[in-house]
């Protein structure tokens, strides 16, 4: 049982669009399209914003947006804004748990 | 509007056992969905815990599998978590959250501190 790998840091400046990669394994985000993001911000809890690989929760900007090939899924922000500043986290299912990944820094410049 | 609020000590000694309660309001935890504990260390990333279906049943991450029991209170719409045998790698703000489908929490507690210290 190992994290899944995602980027320390990304950043980007206003209006860019970013990309963050979260890479598993066969067993995990390669064989599920059970893949969420959560952004969190300091002192905060972690918010749903993508589910299912690519799906959106009512009330996310359709400025985010997900996807997956093989064993690596990304998340991509599109015309970046200051409130996007946040750590980022990836989470797949495994066959009979959850794995996170350690995380992603998003700085907007 | 789902609310989930955890509760317990904010510390505990080397080797005893770490308790916390998520109380939940707005929706009935017998109703559906699984309910889980995801933690994270101070400067690091979520590591999920556990979860436990509304039936009761319950799945564990492998490495914590052997120290982790989830519980839920129907009667209290509330759900519980004992970790045991804690270490200071168990320091962590501990969250409860809705589970919707697997891996997807969609509601989340505010968090709370543990410190695992003598």
């Amino acid at each position: 049982q190992s994290a899944l790998t995602q980027p320390a840091s990304v950043s980007g400046s206003p209006g860019q669009s970013i990309t963050i990669s979260c890479t598993g394994t066969s067993s995990d985000v390669g064989s599920y399209n059970l893949v969420s993001w959560y952004q969190q911000h300091p002192g905060k809890a972690p918010k749903l914003m993508i589910y299912e690989v690519s799906k959106r929760p009512s009330g996310v900007s359709n400025r985010f947006s997900g996807s997956k090939s093989g064993n690596t899924a990304s998340l991509t922000i599109s015309g970046l804004q200051a409130e996007d500043e946040a750590d980022y986290s990836c989470c797949s299912y495994a066959g009979d748990y959850l794995v996170f990944g350690g995380g992603t820094k998003l700085t907007v410049l | 509007q789902v609310q989930l609020q955890e509760s317990g000590p904010g510390l505990v000694k080397p080797s005893e056992t770490l308790s916390l309660t998520c109380a939940v309001s707005g929706y009935s935890i017998s109703s559906g969905y699984y309910w889980g504990w995801i933690r994270q260390p101070p400067g690091k990333g979520l590591e999920w815990i556990g979860s436990i279906y509304h039936s009761g049943s319950t799945y564990y991450s492998p490495s914590l599998k052997s120290r982790v029991t989830i519980s839920g209170d129907t009667s209290r719409n509330q759900f519980s978590l004992k970790l045991s045998s804690v270490t200071a790698a168990d320091t962590a703000v501990y969250y409860c959250a809705r589970e919707i489908g697997y891996g997807t929490h969609d509601y989340w507690g505010q968090g709370t501190l543990v410190t695992v210290s003598s």
